[in-house]
């Protein structure tokens, strides 16, 4: 079993939809838990950043923690053709070494 | 000014070959790492140097190995190339000492062993 699950997409929405991304994971020991946005042949650029438990917004997008439950997800709102991605969650500890999700592809039509 | 910058961007190779690619970071990090991401986005860490220090050797085959001359450079060099690995080679870099990880990436260099 993987140290972390993404719920594997692609997911297609129309533009202003509200979009929910989806991690477990089955470490305890992990503390900060980041998304990551990829664009076609780029390489993955920190999107959010969250430490322990709770909610953290940034304009359109909000991550949230919940560590009991170890689930992680990332909500976009009003989601735009520019939102079109992979999106990949990432867990670490301490230790500092991140495992990723496998990724989810969403695809914004306008 | 690109932070993590790698090079090539694309590397065709025959089976057998031997390659290098070449990362540098402007970042002022510490910590820098190679991640190997497969045909299915699957992105999986192989190597992190600290400070020119090897900190993380996850299990690649010894025909691959990290070079960091200084903190701001780490290379890959890959003897006897196969198939398999066909993939895209990210470079990396963070900060320690922060508490976190937040990691920043290159573009990647797409390698297809041809």
């Amino acid at each position: 079993q993987k140290e972390v699950e993404q719920d594997p997409g692609p997911l297609s929405v129309p533009e202003g939809a509200i979009v929910s991304l989806n991690c477990t994971y089955s470490n305890s020991a992990f503390q900060y838990f980041m998304w990551y946005r990829q664009y076609s042949r780029k390489g993955p650029e920190l999107l959010m950043y969250t430490y322990s438990s709770g909610n953290k917004e940034d304009g359109r997008f909000t991550a949230q923690v919940d560590k009991s439950s170890k689930y992680i997800s990332l909500f976009i709102r009003d989601s735009q053709p520019s939102d079109s991605a992979t999106y990949l969650c990432a867990m670490s500890t301490n230790a500092g070494k991140s495992t990723f999700g496998d990724g989810t592809t969403l695809t914004v039509k306008p | 000014d690109t932070a993590v910058s790698q090079t090539p961007k694309y590397l065709v190779t025959q089976m057998g070959n031997d390659k290098s690619i070449k990362c540098e970071q402007n970042l002022g990090h510490d910590t820098m790492y190679w991640y190997k991401q497969d045909s299915k986005k699957f992105l999986k860490i192989m190597f992190s140097y600290n400070n020119k220090e090897l900190i993380i050797n996850e299990t690649v085959p010894n025909r691959f190995s990290p070079k960091s001359p200084d903190k701001a450079h780490l290379n890959l060099h890959i003897n006897s190339l196969e198939l398999g690995d066909s993939a895209v080679y990210f470079c990396a870099s963070s900060q320690t000492g922060t508490g976190d990880e937040k990691l920043f990436f290159g573009s990647g260099t797409q390698l297809s062993v041809l």
